[in-house]
């Protein structure tokens, strides 16, 4: 099993509400990757990062931030939250081809 | 816009049976494929992968096959048990990215009757 870690794993918060979902894993993984997903359907990047300092937006436009200070740690960060942003949250991070995932956050926004 | 796809949003199989999940692509100049696994409530979690200059791979009850011709991906199960019941995800590499980036199919829900 891959060591990457989320929290906090369910997240139930007002409108307008600043939120960080915390990503970190403890294999030296020098590339990282933010998913959105629904119930049961595809997965969606949304942000990535090849290393330090280097993050950049994925296919699917997000109203969401991230940041790459240090190689482990990975956040990513909603200034004013909506209830279109209530989602399923999924952090990854790779060395090579695949991609290993961590558990998520489940977000809802009231 | 390209996508990955699967042909079927849900499969029932009777327990100790074969199953096999099948994945459609349309970019002929992706070189490398996984299949994941997620269940409920978790994260998708890694099942096997093939890069496109192979045609077959196999695993611990798990075969993936590859047909290029047909862009065609497709993920065999043996004896499948209760604890296969899932969402099955297949994902692409498009070309030489090192990005790293994958597109994900749209998932194939696999229920496990006893």
């Amino acid at each position: 099993e891959a060591d990457i870690y989320q929290t906090p794993r369910y997240l139930v918060i007002g409108t307008g509400k600043k939120i960080t979902l915390e990503c970190s894993q403890t294999m030296g993984h020098d590339k990282m990757y933010w998913y959105q997903q629904d119930p049961g359907m595809e997965l969606h990047l949304i942000h990535y990062s090849y290393g330090v300092n280097s993050t950049e937006k994925g296919d699917l436009s997000s109203e969401s931030t991230v940041s790459r200070i240090r190689t482990e740690h990975f956040p990513l960060t909603l200034e004013s939250a909506r209830p279109s942003h209530t989602s399923q949250y999924l952090c990854a991070s790779s060395k090579g081809l695949g991609q290993y995932f961590g558990p998520g956050t489940r977000l809802l926004v009231l | 816009g390209e996508s990955v796809g699967l042909h079927l949003p849900t499969l029932s199989v009777q327990e100790g049976d074969n199953s096999i999940i099948n994945c459609a692509y349309s970019n002929s100049a992706s070189d490398y494929f996984i299949w994941y696994k997620q269940e409920s409530g978790k994260g998708p979690q890694f099942i096997i992968d093939i890069r496109s200059n192979m045609d077959k791979r196999q695993g611990q009850r798990v075969t993936v096959l590859l047909n290029k011709t047909v862009k065609h991906l497709s993920l065999q199960i043996a004896a499948t048990q209760p604890g296969d019941s899932a969402v099955y995800f297949c994902a692409e590499r498009r070309g030489s990215s090192n990005t790293g980036k994958l597109i994900f199919g749209q998932g194939t829900t696999l229920q496990v009757k006893p």
